[in-house]
């Protein structure tokens, strides 16, 4: 069974940083170019990131260039964010997300709230 | 980027009767290379994360009931449910997938039980 399981969200005032990872287990991880999505309160969903099987390409929304930065551990089955320079608007649900060479995100992990807040 | 706009924002359906949501991109998706539109609907139901229903416009992901189908080609898109059932209340998006990110999304369409 494909799982994918965010961690660390949480609280955190304007200008701190925040490391957010997603395990993924049930499927061959290394195969798969891996996603973050995530959705504000109340809100739409907003593409933040991606990142190719092998880490030879990477994505992000101009929203988040230059303060995130998406990487992977295809030995450990895993996917980070690091979130530096936060902003009220980064407050969302972080969802990761996998998807294969030319198609979209077929399985969603059940997502970590960031809240940047003083 | 390319822009995703959905209509209506919201709907309001009676159980057994049609639903319609629209999608329109700014710019084609349709990718030459393999002649797909590359466009994707999910569900998205209160407190779940999106669930894949439709990809390359009108292929239903394995699971998904027939009662969801996808039309359209290059920059106009169609969810239609057939026959609308309970379980099927949510916030509907439609995302683009064409070429290299951003892969952006529609603003969303929330479909509600008349």
């Amino acid at each position: 069974e494909v799982q994918l399981v965010e961690s660390g969200g949480g609280l955190v005032k304007p200008g701190g940083s925040l490391r957010l990872s997603c395990a993924a287990s049930g499927f061959t991880f290394s195969s798969y170019t891996m996603n973050w999505v995530r959705q504000a309160p109340g809100k739409g969903l907003e593409w933040v990131s991606s990142i190719s099987s092998s880490s030879s390409y990477i994505y992000y929304a101009d929203s988040v260039k230059g303060r995130f930065t998406i990487s992977r551990d295809n030995a450990k089955n895993s996917l980070y964010m690091q979130m530096n320079s936060l902003r009220a608007e980064d407050t969302a649900v972080y969802y990761c997300a996998r998807s294969l060479a030319i198609l979209p995100c077929d399985y969603w992990g059940q997502g970590t709230l960031v809240t940047v807040s003083s | 980027d390319i822009v995703m706009t959905q209509s209506p924002d919201s709907l309001a359906v009676s159980l057994g009767e049609r639903a319609t949501i629209n999608c329109k991109s700014s710019q084609s998706v349709l990718y030459s290379s393999n002649n797909k539109s590359h466009l994707a609907w999910y569900q998205q139901k209160p407190g779940q994360p999106p669930k894949l229903l439709i990809y390359w416009a009108s292929t239903r992901e394995s699971g998904v009931p027939d009662r969801f189908s996808g039309s359209g080609s290059g920059t106009d898109f169609t969810l239609t449910i057939s026959s609308l059932q309970a379980e099927d209340v949510a916030v509907y998006y439609c995302q683009q997938y064409y070429s290299t990110p951003p892969y952006t999304f529609g603003q969303g369409t929330k479909l509600e039980i008349k």
